[in-house]
């Protein structure tokens, strides 16, 4: 089992929808909980971060973290064209195992006019 | 402010080639790393460095070398490039917070394809 599941997509969804994006993970020690968004050809760029469960808002983005399920989500409300791109989770224990994020594979995310 | 920057952006190689890649950021983070992302697999790590002079290795580092001889650089290398080493290889930085998390600052990108 990989330490961290992501749905690849592709997702597709009208503008002005509301997408949920969504990881599991396997390891319990996790603590720290980030999600990048990757535009193409682009490098990812930190969208989101979440420390240990709870929700955190950031305008139409929300993060969500429930660490009894090992699941962590990514909403998007009023989802624009512009939102189109990959959605990475990514993930680290306390302590930092040297700062090596554990990634997802990534959610492709389409949002048409 | 530039971040972190890569050089070159794009490369194309052929089989028993050598190449360097440059990172280099001006964010004074003590962290650095190289991934490779492909198709399906996501993103990889292939090595990494938490200092000056400093070197370990990720997940996918048979073929490649590094070296970080200032802490603003981390430099990878191809000795003898293969086909499967066709990627795009991103270099990050990041630093320890005092929270404990580490969040990773990623460059543009360099396209490399070995023919």
């Amino acid at each position: 089992q990989k330490e961290v599941e992501q749905d690849p997509g592709p997702l597709s969804v009208p503008e002005g929808a509301i997408v949920s994006l969504n990881c599991t993970y396997s390891n319990s020690a996790f603590q720290y909980f980030m999600w990048y968004r990757q535009y193409s050809r682009k490098g990812p760029e930190l969208l989101m971060y979440t420390y240990s469960s709870g929700n955190k808002e950031d305008g139409r983005f929300t993060a969500q973290v429930d660490k009894s399920s090992k699941y962590i989500s990514l909403f998007i409300r009023d989802s624009q064209p512009s939102d189109s791109a990959t959605y990475l989770c990514a993930m680290l224990n306390y302590g930092g195992s040297q700062g090596n994020l554990i990634f997802g594979k990534g959610t492709k995310l389409s949002v048409k006019p | 402010n530039a971040g972190v920057t890569q050089t070159p952006k794009f490369r194309v190689l052929k089989t028993g080639q050598s190449m360097t890649l440059l990172c280099a950021q001006d964010m004074n983070h003590e962290y650095m790393y190289w991934y490779r992302q492909d198709p399906g697999m996501g993103l990889r790590l292939i090595h990494y460095s938490v200092g000056e002079g400093t070197t370990a290795k990720g997940e996918v580092p048979d073929g490649y070398n590094v070296s970080r001889l200032k802490k603003q650089n981390f430099l990878l290398g191809l000795e003898s490039a293969a086909p499967s080493q066709t990627s795009v290889y991103f270099c990050a930085s990041s630093y320890p917070r005092a929270s404990g998390s580490y969040e990773q600052y990623f460059g543009p990108g360099t396209r490399l394809t070995v023919t």
